[in-house]
């Protein structure tokens, strides 16, 4: 069975950090691009980055450009996202997703993970 | 850049039809997009891939009664035979070489 766990969410002060994770499972990971994508508490579906199957390419929203870094350990199966300088608007449940290619700009969404929630909060 | 246009709420009959709507914006008629489902208090889940002829491919698991299709600009997500449990938010979603992924923002299907 095809699955994604996301981990790593918790309560953050404004300017602090936060690294979450997505564990694969179920299928070649190394075959598929990966993005991470989050929810504002009431709000739609916000893109936030890609990565390529190999992590050799990534792109970002302009909302978390130079803040956030996406990363991938096609050995562990495992995507990450680094969050530093976190705001108030960056609290949302996060999501990871996997693309149908291998490329990260081509491509829909095919696969959700349940989630993780990131609140940024004094 | 493409944008993606829903209507922010739509209702319907149990066991009727609905026909919710995706547009796209001038210039990006021709793009494929998916649709997602959320239900109230989880993940999205992935419905299907639609084309601009109107060709669309399933996801696994994804009931007959849901159904795409394309005219133009605007892309379409049919409900046969509305059930309770196809109250949920739709979203589309498209992308781009240069501004990557973008989703619609979403319509709130409420099963009369």
């Amino acid at each position: 069975e095809v699955q994604l766990l996301e981990s790593g969410g918790g309560l953050v002060q404004p300017g602090g950090s936060l690294r979450l994770s997505c564990a694969a499972s179920g299928f070649t990971f190394s075959n598929y691009a990966m993005s991470w994508v989050r929810q504002a508490p009431g709000k739609g579906l916000e893109w936030v980055s890609a990565i390529s199957g190999s992590g050799g390419s990534t792109y970002y929203a302009d909302s978390v450009k130079g803040r956030f870094t996406i990363s991938r350990d096609n050995s562990k199966n495992t995507l990450y996202l680094q969050m530093n300088s976190l705001r108030a608007e960056d609290t949302a449940v996060y999501y990871c997703a996997r693309q149908t290619l291998a490329a990260a700009g081509i491509g829909h969404v095919d696969v959700w993970g349940q989630g993780t929630t990131v609140t940024v909060s004094s | 850049q493409p944008v993606l246009t829903q209507s922010s709420s739509a209702s319907a009959s149990l066991g009727s039809s609905v026909k919710l709507t995706c547009t796209l914006s001038s210039g990006h008629s021709s793009y494929i997009i998916a649709w997602h489902q959320q239900q109230p208090g989880k993940a999205p889940r992935y419905l299907m891939k639609l084309e601009g002829s109107g060709s669309y491919n399933k996801g696994s698991g994804v009931p007959d009664r849901f159904s795409g299709s394309s005219s133009g600009a605007d892309r379409y997500l049919t409900i046969s035979n509305l059930q309770s449990e196809d109250e949920a938010d739709y979203y589309c979603e498209t992308w781009d070489s240069n501004t990557h992924r973008v989703f619609g923002g979403g319509t709130k299907l409420t099963v009369l």
